[in-house]
């Protein structure tokens, strides 16, 4: 099946700093990936879709200064946390489709951001 | 605005029982809905998916099922395994559209004792 990576799984930053989180198709190109959020025992909320070559739609809430989107290529989309909070802690997860949907979506393993 | 939910928040059963969970949806206006498993600090996997012209769909012991007109879905689980111990998570695109953007409910937490 089609496999989507993420990366890094795990990083810890101080407040104030930026971090970038990679998702990528590894066997398959996507010209649509999400970005999910997940607080501890809660569901995925969507944060934002991500579009080949276009600006990212962001869900109501969720601020595009923050958390800022690029999907620079058919298989690559980054998430950028800028100046980092520790109520920004949480676990991000990216997932694609293999067309623009109707179909199933493959997730990838999810990286946990914590920062102190 | 699609609202998903799932019964019940957690089950806990011996080895070996039938089970089902169930997932419910307000717009009934959909195009499929998908099944899937996590476990605990981990990513997504996609179990089961049912087109909105199917009724249900089958993966080995699991069989989910697809009642768009009650917004209702239910996937069982035949022969239950400790190994099936995780989070179930039903998720549906907006009502109306077949656009990945998907809805989830708060998932089923699944605990299979020995």
């Amino acid at each position: 099946g089609a496999v989507v990576s993420q990366h890094p799984s795990r990083v810890i930053c101080k407040s104030g700093t930026s971090v970038k989180i990679e998702c990528r198709s590894l066997d398959f190109q996507a010209t649509t990936m999400f970005w999910y959020r997940q607080f501890p025992k809660k569901s995925l909320m969507l944060m934002a879709t991500s579009n080949e070559g276009s600006k990212a739609t962001y869900e109501q809430g969720v601020e595009k200064d923050k958390f800022l989107i690029n999907h620079a290529s058919l298989t690559l989309s980054t998430l950028t946390v800028t100046s980092a909070h520790p109520e920004d802690s949480s676990f991000y997860i990216c997932s694609a489709s293999l067309t623009g949907g109707g179909y199933e979506q493959y997730f990838g393993p999810g990286t946990r951001l914590t920062v102190t | 605005k699609q609202e998903v939910t799932q019964i019940p928040a957690a089950l806990s059963v011996p080895e070996g029982e039938n089970l089902v969970l169930n997932c419910s949806f307000t717009d009934s206006a959909i195009y499929n809905l998908q099944w899937f498993r996590q476990d605990p600090g981990k990513g997504l996997t996609s179990l089961l998916l049912i087109q909105s012209s199917q009724r249900e769909q089958t993966s080995g012991r699991l069989n989910a099922s697809l009642d768009k007109s009650s917004g209702r879905s239910t996937l069982y689980i035949a022969a239950s395994q400790p190994g099936d111990s995780a989070t179930y998570l039903c998720a549906v695109p907006p009502g109306g559209t077949s656009y990945g953007k998907l809805t989830f409910g708060q998932g089923t937490i699944l605990t299979v004792h020995p």
